[in-house]
């Protein structure tokens, strides 16, 4: 079982959906990033936390530590948020990464 | 300022050639990470500099591949006798501290094709 499960794989979604990606994690973590990573491999870090939820323009992320959980929501998406978005979990100062969730938004 | 640059960008390799891929971190970063990532996956963790001093490299797949930070700054991965499976992006992040809790700036990868 992979230490860092995303879900779902693949996300499709209408312009102007509110989308969620959650990111399930089984070891002990100091923080969590929340990765976007578009065609042609580029990587942004969009958060970084470790505990409650954050705020960036239409992007929120939250970390529940006790259930070793966080979600990352898109508020009004757009098709410039298509794009793979990564959860990756920092342990003993190394990223263990998920598998990414390949999301699609459609005009 | 200028970001995290790798070079080349792109590398076909002939089965058994040696390859060497450079990273350009930005300027004064401490913290130099390699990771590798395969074709529809997550990036996974190589190598870890702390200035020129490797402290991790727990990730590297064979002793075929060799990382260095001689001076602090720019790292090199290497990869010797390259086999069809070390085809791959090779991504590299740096951080300005040492915690790894800090936000890594990654840079554009460069996509290795072994034939």
């Amino acid at each position: 079982k992979n230490e860092v499960e995303q879900s779902p794989q693949n996300l499709t979604a209408q312009e102007g959906e509110f989308i969620t990606i959650n990111c399930s994690y089984s070891v002990g973590i100091s923080a969590l990033h929340w990765l976007q990573q578009h065609p042609g491999g580029g990587i942004v870090s969009l958060f970084m936390l470790s505990s409650g939820k954050k705020k960036h323009g239409r992007l929120i992320a939250t970390i529940n530590i006790q259930e070793k959980h966080s979600s990352l929501h898109i508020t009004a998406s757009h098709p410039r948020d298509s794009a793979v978005y990564i959860c990756a979990v920092v342990r003993y100062g190394q990223l263990t990464f998920g598998s990414g969730t390949q999301l699609t938004v459609l005009p | 300022g200028a970001g995290v640059s790798q070079s080349p960008r792109y590398k076909v390799a002939k089965r058994g050639q040696d390859v060497a891929l450079r990273c350009d971190p930005i300027s004064g970063h401490v913290s130099l990470f390699w990771y590798q990532q395969a074709l529809g996956q997550g990036p996974e963790f190589l190598t870890y500099f702390q200035n020129e001093a490797q402290l991790d490299k727990s990730g590297l797949p064979s002793d075929r591949f060799f990382a260095e930070r001689p001076e602090g700054s720019v790292s090199t991965l290497k990869i010797q006798r390259t086999q069809q499976e070390d085809s791959a992006v090779y991504l590299c992040a740096s951080s300005l501290g040492r915690s790894g809790r800090e936000t890594q700036y990654f840079g554009p990868g460069t996509r290795l094709l072994v034939l």
